[in-house]
């Protein structure tokens, strides 16, 4: 039963580029939550969502940063011309239901570097 | 809203010794506490949590008990082994009741 998969690993983007980071949450399960860790920091919650739903995006930043769970697909998070600040570790999760803390199923993350 | 606090890494300890690494908390009411582990490679896992007071969670021989007087759920294994290697993370719940708190990650390494 394979686990919550996220794409690429490890992704470099120059200033100014798009980043796509990718998670597909295990079978069966319907929520996502994407979280990011900044360098010397712990996992901050991001944003919450159901298919076709966004239900929580109080931890996304208010510009450049969108996420979107279709349908059909995994979850993308998308970082419009990205800078510096934006190198970090963006973990997904994902659940069955709208569940408490605890049933939460991670990712192994993606590290972006921004150069 | 509620944080959490964790002792720094990396933490370095010889097979079979003794564990501890701290965690500290800061809410407004009483969230469940959690510690999760990673692997290198892998996402994190739930490795024990807590939901009240005095509730001692434990798995794989780690424990780790919630203590409202100090604010306190620090990870305790007797016993470690080589394959313990990984990175801890401490986490509290958020009031929304589904997203979590995260301390910054103490990477502990078991030498044999």
């Amino acid at each position: 039963n394979a686990g919550v998969m996220q794409n690429p690993r490890h992704l470099v983007r120059r200033r100014g580029q798009e980043a796509r980071l990718r998670c597909s949450p295990m079978k069966g399960h319907s929520h996502v939550y994407w979280y990011r860790q900044l360098p010397e920091e712990g996992l901050k919650f991001m944003v919450y969502l159901q298919k076709e739903n966004i239900i929580d995006e109080s931890g996304m930043p208010k510009e450049r940063f969108s996420a979107e769970f279709p349908k059909e697909g995994p979850s993308i998070l998308r970082i419009q011309q990205v800078v510096r600040g934006d190198s970090a570790a963006y973990f997904c999760a994902s659940s069955r239901a709208r569940v408490n803390n605890d049933e939460q199923y991670f990712g192994p993350g993606t590290r972006l570097t921004v150069t | 809203g509620n944080s959490v606090t964790q002792m720094e890494g990396p933490v370095t300890l010889s097979e079979e010794a003794f564990l501890t690494i701290n965690c500290t908390y800061t809410a407004t009411g009483y969230p469940s506490l959690f510690w999760y582990v990673q692997y290198p490679g892998e996402g994190l896992q739930l490795l024990l949590k807590a939901t009240k007071a005095d509730d001692k969670g434990s798995n794989k021989g780690f424990e780790a008990t919630y203590r409202k007087e100090t604010t306190s759920f620090h990870l305790e294994k007797g016993s470690v082994q080589v394959s313990d290697s990984a990175v801890y993370f401490c986490a509290s719940g958020a009031d929304s009741g589904y997203a979590l708190n995260f301390g910054k990650g103490t990477s502990l390494l078991v030498t044999p």
